[in-house]
């Protein structure tokens, strides 16, 4: 069953401004990844964090390890309209192997 | 191909009927998944393939699925007397290795029991 709780699970903001949403566990996580999923389409990678504390920028998107390894938060500044899309959190842990957890999803909508 | 390919992207089935997902994983990618989106959530883990080892079958939710890889390439996903809750979009990734942090997700094949 679902082991991460990602929240909030949607979001209505206007352009410009900024976005946080996080994922949470009682499991600890060797590593975080954070997906964009456009409709019709497969989740795309945006960020990986492999060490606790870690934070890792891509663009306008920061990310971060928690440094409990049971939490993660991404960031996205300054957001624009093809920001939209479903965002998933998702992690490994140590005893599981290459299979991911996911997290329900954030839907993100930005009013232009 | 560049990405990975799964097929058909869409496929509507009476209760009851098998149906068969294909993937074609990007060439040389040893390490092949599979995970189900139904409508509104996460990603649910079903099968994974690394290799020649022996698959992790630990999420596939029935007996009714299963799944194959042949020649290490091209993977089926099989599910009989399918119900209506199997409705979901049926996704497959791909990575060179085992490593999560390279998950090529494919579109996914939208599968609707009616």
């Amino acid at each position: 069953g679902q082991q991460l709780n990602q929240s909030p699970q949607s979001m209505f903001i206007q352009e410009g401004e900024d976005v946080s949403m996080n994922c949470t566990s009682s499991s600890i996580f060797n590593t975080w990844l954070w997906y964009k999923q456009d409709p019709g389409e497969g989740p795309v990678l945006l960020i990986a964090l492999y060490k606790a504390g870690e934070l890792t920028s891509n663009g306008r998107l920061t990310a971060q390890f928690g440094i409990t390894r049971k939490d993660s938060f991404l960031n996205i500044s300054a957001s624009i309209p093809s920001d939209v899309g479903i965002y998933f959190c998702a992690g490994r842990r140590e005893t599981s192997g290459s299979r991911l957890t996911f997290g329900e999803g954030t839907q993100l909508t930005v009013n232009p | 191909g560049a990405g990975v390919s799964q097929s058909p992207s869409n496929k509507v089935t009476e209760k009851g009927k098998d149906v068969e997902l294909r993937c074609d994983p990007i060439s040389g990618h040893t390490a092949l998944y599979w995970y189900r989106q139904s409508l509104g959530q996460g990603l649910e883990f079903l099968i994974y393939f690394q290799g020649n080892s022996a698959p992790d079958k630990s999420g596939l939710p029935s007996d009714r699925f299963s799944a194959e890889r042949t020649g290490g390439s091209v993977s089926t996903l099989t599910i009989q007397r399918t119900q209506q809750e199997d409705s979901a979009v049926y996704l497959c990734a791909s990575s060179p290795t085992g490593g999560a942090n390279h998950y090529t997700f494919g579109s996914g094949t939208r599968l609707t029991v009616v």
